[in-house]
């Protein structure tokens, strides 16, 4: 099952804030982000395995809830080259290759 | 550049075709999954193959066929082309697996197919 992003979509004036959210009706093993450029492919921001941890890259870091099954990711201070499309990609491990399932997008638009 | 190189990048059949779609890597990995991505969506996994054999399949018809040949580039094939294959199709490699063995991606910058 798909796991559920919010929001949609989001507007940003440079060095605002925002975060962005993935929850999963299953117990998972670890949660990716992405992030999409138009006409690009997706590019891995960070992963982030259960025991709640949270990882960080420059100003943009990510938190794990293992107990609820939920991830966010938090944008500080930011700046144009952030816009794009963020995907959280879910895996649970099974016996025939793991595999990530992909939230529907968060599109986030940085402007001046 | 992401080292997995994908062809044709843009391509268009009509509905009932058939279409090939490519796959390599500089790195030669032996794992390699491909994603359906529609458009305003996230992708799709479609399947993955391990040293030539399937090894994981998403919910899509057994038209969606793949290969993985011994110097680990891949294709895709779609028979019986409809309407709704329009998409970006992906192709992903393994990074460099954590010890932990979690499955961190490199995509290929797709393959977008349109279907009149």
């Amino acid at each position: 099952q798909q796991p559920v992003q919010s929001p949609q979509a989001v507007i940003l004036r440079e060095g605002e804030d925002a975060v962005i959210n993935c929850s999963s009706s299953k117990a998972l093993y670890s949660v990716h982000w992405y992030r999409q450029k138009h006409g690009e492919a997706p590019v891995f921001l960070m992963i982030l395995l259960k025991g709640g941890e949270q990882k960080g890259h420059e100003k943009i870091s990510a938190s794990f809830n293992e107990k609820k099954q939920q991830s966010s990711l938090y944008l500080t201070a930011s700046q144009l080259s952030y816009s794009g499309t963020y995907f959280c990609g879910t895996e649970i491990l099974t016996g025939g290759g793991n595999k990530l399932t992909f939230g529907t997008g968060t599109q986030l638009k940085v402007e001046l | 550049e992401t080292g997995v190189t994908q062809s044709p990048t843009h391509l268009i059949k009509t509905r009932g075709q058939q279409v090939t779609l490519r796959c390599s890597s500089q790195s030669g990995h032996n794992t390699v999954s491909w994603y359906q991505q529609a458009l305003g969506q996230g992708p799709q996994f479609i399947f993955q193959y391990y040293r030539e054999e399937e090894n994981g399949r998403g919910n899509f018809p057994p038209r969606f066929s793949g290969l993985q040949f011994p110097n680990y580039s891949s294709e895709l094939n779609v028979n019986a082309l409809e309407l709704d294959d329009s998409a970006l199709y992906l192709c992903a490699i393994p990074r460099g697996t954590p010890s932990s063995g979690a499955n961190v991606l490199t995509f290929g910058a797709g393959s977008r197919l349109t279907v009149l």
